[in-house]
């Protein structure tokens, strides 16, 4: 099991650019996540898939557009990079265990500097 | 919104202390709560997931507590050796798929 993977690992792009991140799990997993982590700020939601098909907003969607491809994949796209976007973005699966509660599996993060 | 504070935001102990860490969150209404350990440049770790119902939950030498209507939880590490050394974060689901994080304990073990 490879678990979470994330690519790239890193990247740096020019404000006005656009990219995708790409994230698979391979846990059989419903539920799939994208966070941004910054310094001081702890990680914030940007958008979670509950199950293939459908995608939701969290706390911080502007300027990011995602995609559940299937449901081992969900992707998110900056479509203009702006440097306010600089940041270590994580993807997460989240299983639901027997008693009910979701415990995440988290990527190890892709490192994206916009200049 | 949820917030999630974490104190304190950076501790160092000798091998071999017992120490705490905190978590306080605004709101009660929670799912469940969840201690995350993540090292330098990698993703996080899931350590302990306490579910609302729950008081405690416990894994090794880790024991993690939570008290939802004072909105606090604690990580206490027995014995800490320096591979615990490691940033320490909680986060607790407050709605269905929506999970607030705190920043975070830095925590160094020294030999």
């Amino acid at each position: 099991n490879a678990g979470v993977t994330q690519t790239p690992k890193f990247q740096v792009l020019k404000t006005g650019q656009s990219m995708t991140l790409q994230c698979a799990q391979d846990m059989n997993h419903n539920s799939m996540y994208w966070y941004r982590q910054d310094p001081g700020m702890g990680l914030r939601l940007i958008y979670y898939s509950a199950s293939e098909g459908t995608t939701d907003k969290g706390e911080v969607p502007n300027g990011y557009n995602v995609s559940r491809l299937n449901k081992r994949e969900f992707s998110l796209r900056l479509e203009s990079a702006a440097p306010s976007q600089t940041s270590v973005y994580f993807c997460a699966s989240s299983d639901v265990l027997r008693t009910g509660a979701e415990t995440q599996y988290f990527g190890p993060g892709t490192r994206l500097l916009v200049l | 919104k949820q917030e999630v504070t974490q104190i304190p935001a950076a501790l160092s102990v000798p091998e071999g202390e017992n120490l705490v860490l905190n978590c306080s969150f605004t709101d009660s209404a929670i799912y469940n709560l969840q201690w995350f350990r993540q090292d330098p440049g990698k993703g996080l770790t899931s350590l302990l997931l306490i579910q609302s119902s729950q008081r405690e939950q416990t894994s090794g030498r880790l024991n993690a507590s939570l008290d939802k209507s004072s909105g606090r939880s604690t990580l206490y590490i027995a014995a800490s050796q320096p591979g615990d050394s490691a940033t320490y974060l909680c986060a607790v689901e407050s709605t269905g798929n929506q999970f607030y994080f705190g920043t975070g304990t830095s925590l160094t073990v020294i030999p």
